[in-house]
């Protein structure tokens, strides 16, 4: 069945370094690529997507770049703040789709 | 109004009581979801309802019952549930797709059930 790898599971960071988050799908035909954040007992948050029609997106400190031949998303965080520590997660889906596929999730630590 | 509304945040029940978990959105999102999410796992899909009637079913126990009684409400109702049901039950909307339309899914804060 359709399956996202999602690596690390968790990662620490100084404050200010990069943080980045690699997820692989298996389903050739997903097209739309969104990276959730969810804090401590709060709600999972969009916080940037990707269609398989491009190959990078850039929103401030975050962006995402996809590589639809090799079936590989990544989030990349620069200069990481406190606030950023959360668990992310990487996703698939089919346009037509109801079924988001969700990576295992990585936990980031940004210490101060 | 871009908010998803989930009551009751926690709930405690016995495995023989019956309560429900309420969902509501005004986004005017045609498609609404119940996962449930245990600690440290990302969010399971449950079921699905798009335009009212009931999409998917992710094999779930018979003891976990949806209801979307209109375009903006999604019920959970819950009967003789197990202590391993206890978890974070999440409500999500999202616009149906067409050529567009971005297949976001905005979650609610969440209803934290324990079954004792």
């Amino acid at each position: 069945g359709e399956n996202v790898e999602q690596h690390p599971s968790t990662l620490s960071v100084q404050e200010g370094d990069s943080a980045v988050i690699k997820c692989t799908y298996s389903d050739s035909a997903s097209n739309y690529f969104p990276w959730y954040k969810q804090e401590l007992g709060k709600r999972p948050q969009l916080i940037i997507d990707i269609r398989s029609n491009v190959g990078e997106k850039k929103d401030q400190r975050i962006a995402v770049t996809l590589n639809k031949t090799a079936k590989h998303f990544s989030l990349h965080i620069t200069e990481t703040q406190p606030e950023d520590s959360a668990v992310y997660f990487c996703a698939a889906i089919r346009t037509g789709g109801f079924k988001t596929i969700f990576g295992a999730g990585t936990r980031l630590f940004v210490k101060a | 109004d871009t908010e998803v509304t989930q009551t009751p945040k926690h709930l405690v029940m016995g495995m023989t009581n019956k309560k429900s978990l309420k969902c509501e959105q005004h986004m005017g999102h045609r498609a609404m979801y119940w996962y449930k999410q245990k600690a440290k796992k990302p969010p399971e899909l449950m079921f699905v309802y798009s335009y009212e009637k009931l999409s998917i079913n992710e094999s779930v126990p018979s003891r976990f019952s949806p209801e979307c009684p209109n375009s903006s409400l999604l019920n959970l109702h819950l009967h003789a549930l197990q202590p391993e049901d206890s978890a974070l039950y999440l409500c999500a909307s999202s616009q149906v797709w067409l050529a567009l339309d971005t297949g976001e899914l905005f979650f609610g804060e969440g209803s934290r059930l324990t079954v004792l």
